[in-house]
């Protein structure tokens, strides 16, 4: 049973544009959702996280938005970059575990 | 400050033969964890270790072993490799911060081929 479900599995976005992922989960026990950023032959890389208590967390160019109710996160990239082009995962957990999402590979073109 | 260290980056197995992963953590973290990334698969949890001592299994822990060594080092042991062992193993550690969030710092990742 998959725990976080992601969404689009690829997106293709141009310089300058809004990049949208979403995803779901269904463990209501669920505390903390990080969103890590990969690049080829790295490891992933923490990239913003958010807590249930608030509804969206923003850092520069990334925002996270969330709905407890609806189970529902999502990681919004304003003024797409092609530096931004790498596969993104959303997770989400509780006491140091994480489910992972299976992923999007966003490419930024010029 | 190396953050996670994984050796080796590149492993080619026959099937049948056995390999350990080795895993290092200079943050002083209490929790490490093994993961595996296939395409399309995004990343599954094999084996963690919430703190010195103490293993638990994951999602996808069969024909794996784990060792934690201290409270630096995580070793996850594959006694039999089969092909369906192919992937990309990552070690990840993490320690308790502000408002008992659990921030997960990757190593590069093993990149592990079973012929």
């Amino acid at each position: 049973q998959q725990q976080v479900k992601q969404s689009p599995q690829s997106l293709i976005v141009q310089k300058g544009g809004i990049s949208i992922i979403n995803c779901a989960y269904e463990n209501t026990a669920f505390d903390y959702f990080p969103w890590y950023q990969q690049f080829p032959g790295k490891g992933p890389a923490l990239l913003i996280a958010i807590r249930p208590d608030v509804s969206e967390k923003k850092e520069g160019r990334f925002t996270i938005s969330f709905n407890k109710s609806a189970k529902q996160f999502s990681l919004h990239i304003m003024d797409s970059q092609p530096g931004d082009s790498a596969t993104y995962f959303c997770a989400a957990g509780s006491l140091g575990r994480l489910y992972f999402g299976r992923g999007t590979q966003l490419t930024v073109w010029p | 400050n190396a953050g996670v260290t994984q050796t080796p980056k590149f492993q080619v197995l026959k099937t049948g033969q056995s390999m350990t992963l080795q895993c290092a953590q200079d943050m002083n973290h209490n929790s490490m964890y093994w993961y595996r990334q296939d395409p399309g698969m995004g990343l599954r949890l094999i084996y963690y270790s919430a703190s010195e001592g103490t293993t638990d299994k994951g999602e996808v822990p069969n024909g794996y072993n784990v060792s934690r060594l201290n409270k630096r080092e995580f070793s996850l042991r594959l006694e039999s490799a089969a092909p369906s062992q192919t992937s990309v193993y990552f070690c990840a550690s993490s320690g308790l911060r502000g408002q008992g969030t659990y921030e997960q710092y990757f190593g590069p990742g093993t990149r592990l081929t079973v012929t």
